[in-house]
């Protein structure tokens, strides 16, 4: 069955430009989470949604941050004037609703020059 | 203090050895203890996922968590060179978004 997936696989972007990264969760999950992993770290959460409402977004760092999910299945992360420091692999993951079982996708490893 | 707490390693271990990953906590909220691995350049995969002190066995996998001491740990049996990956323990509260709390990865390496 299909997993999570994320596109694209690899974004790079200068300085100041404004980047979208996508997330398809597992079909029947209604929450989707997005994590950022810096190298050599473990993945920060970044926020969760349950169906179309962003519940907690507690993790985003900055107002330059946004998601959305407006159909409660795909997901867009949307950075806006892109920094050196958001360089990372932003990871999206989903579960059932109430699962702690989360399932991750392959990321997007976002650099950004 | 970070809320979990995991050396990063690395570790490098010979075929066929046991191995032990080890995690701290210092929320005693945490109710719900995962596993995951990773490989180079995927996402992270579940292995284990536990709620309640004790072991929990799967394969060559066992899952410890010991509450009072806020510790978990994962064993391998039988370790084999495709167990080569960053180890990653995650830890939930129950309610609310569930987020998980990621420790920093042990990298594993285990030569044939």
């Amino acid at each position: 069955g299909a997993g999570v997936s994320q596109t694209p696989s690899n974004k790079v972007t200068e300085k100041g430009k404004y980047v979208e990264l996508r997330c398809d969760p597992i079909s029947g999950h209604t929450a989707l989470y997005w994590y950022r992993q810096s190298l050599g770290q473990g993945p920060e959460f970044l926020i969760y949604f349950q169906g179309t409402g962003a519940a907690d977004d507690s993790g985003l760092p900055n107002d330059r941050f946004f998601a959305v999910r407006p159909e409660g299945s795909v997901s867009t992360l949307k950075i806006q004037r892109t920094e050196r420091g958001d360089s990372a692999v932003y990871l999206c993951a989903s579960s059932l609703v109430g699962g702690r079982a989360q399932f991750f996708g392959p990321g997007t490893r976002l650099t950004v020059l | 203090q970070k809320e979990v707490e995991q050396d990063p390693g690395p570790l490098s271990v010979p075929e066929g050895a046991i191995v032990s990953l080890n995690c701290t906590y210092s929320n005693s909220a945490f109710q719900y203890f995962m596993w995951y691995r990773q490989y180079s350049r995927k996402g992270p995969e579940l292995l284990m996922y536990t709620y309640s002190s004790g072991n929990k066995e799967d394969g060559r996998f066992t899952a410890q968590v010991d509450k009072s001491s806020k510790y978990i740990s994962l064993f391998i049996r039988d370790s084999q060179p495709s167990d080569s990956a960053t180890y990653l323990c995650a830890i939930t509260v129950q309610g609310g978004s569930e987020k998980l709390v990621f420790g920093k990865g042990m990298k594993l390496t285990v030569n044939p």
